[in-house]
């Protein structure tokens, strides 16, 4: 398996403008997991998904921002519309339907917003 | 609220030297607690540790939990300079299957 694959891996982006990150989970994980990564706030999670369904959406820190699964292979985490503040490092996560098993982490997408 | 606290935040030290990191938690319902690394982009799985006491060991690297002090260390011995990177510590709980992240230690081995 190719691990977890996020695109794109770079995204300069202005202000107002929307932005859409993608992932792809390792096949057979049924968790998938949304974190940012900050050098003030390290890394926070934003949402996680259960076998497609939106399980905590508590991290997600306002309305500008939005999450979907629209099937076991895909998930996008959408900005809009983008403030510089938003500017991190976003990664995706995905992790196996066992008991205690490790995430496994993408390569994460940098975000500027200018 | 759950809470990981990791110390010191960041490290530099001398190739051949044994460092210690430390990650303190309050979590409800505990469940595990892991390690990961974290060099130039994602973070890659160290450990992950249940049971108190047991120590878990990779060449150079080990870690123990201590339930009773809601604390784990991982521990590396003759640094190298391929060990600089960030060491992140996470807990995991019942209540959920997230991960929760410490700020993690910035560690940097100088020749």
């Amino acid at each position: 398996d190719a691990g977890v694959i996020q695109s794109p891996r770079h995204e300069v982006t202005e202000m107002g403008q929307e932005v859409t990150l993608r992932c792809k989970p390792i096949s057979g994980h049924d968790y998938l997991f949304w974190y940012r990564q900050t050098m003030m706030r390290g890394l926070e999670l934003l949402i996680y998904f259960n076998n497609n369904v939106p399980i905590d959406d508590s991290g997600m820190p306002e309305d500008r921002f939005s999450a979907k699964m629209p099937n076991a292979s895909f998930s996008t985490l959408k900005i809009q519309p983008s403030e510089p503040r938003d500017s991190a490092v976003y990664f995706c996560a995905s992790r196996a339907p066992l008991f205690n098993t490790e995430a496994f982490f993408g390569q994460g997408t940098r975000l500027t917003v200018v | 609220e759950d809470k990981v606290v990791q110390s010191p935040l960041s490290l530099v030290v001398h190739e051949g030297d044994t460092v210690t990191l430390n990650c303190s938690y309050e979590v409800t319902n505990f469940r595990s607690l892991l390690w990961y690394k974290q060099e130039k982009k994602a973070p890659t799985f160290l450990f992950m540790l249940t049971s108190s006491g047991i120590e878990k060991k990779s060449g150079r690297l080990s870690s123990i939990l201590d339930k009773k002090e809601l604390s784990s260390i991982l521990n590396i011995t003759a640094t190298q300079t391929g060990d600089s990177a960030i060491y992140l510590c996470a807990v995991g709980s019942n209540s959920g299957y997230a991960l929760n992240f410490g700020k993690g230690t910035s560690l940097l081995v100088t020749p």
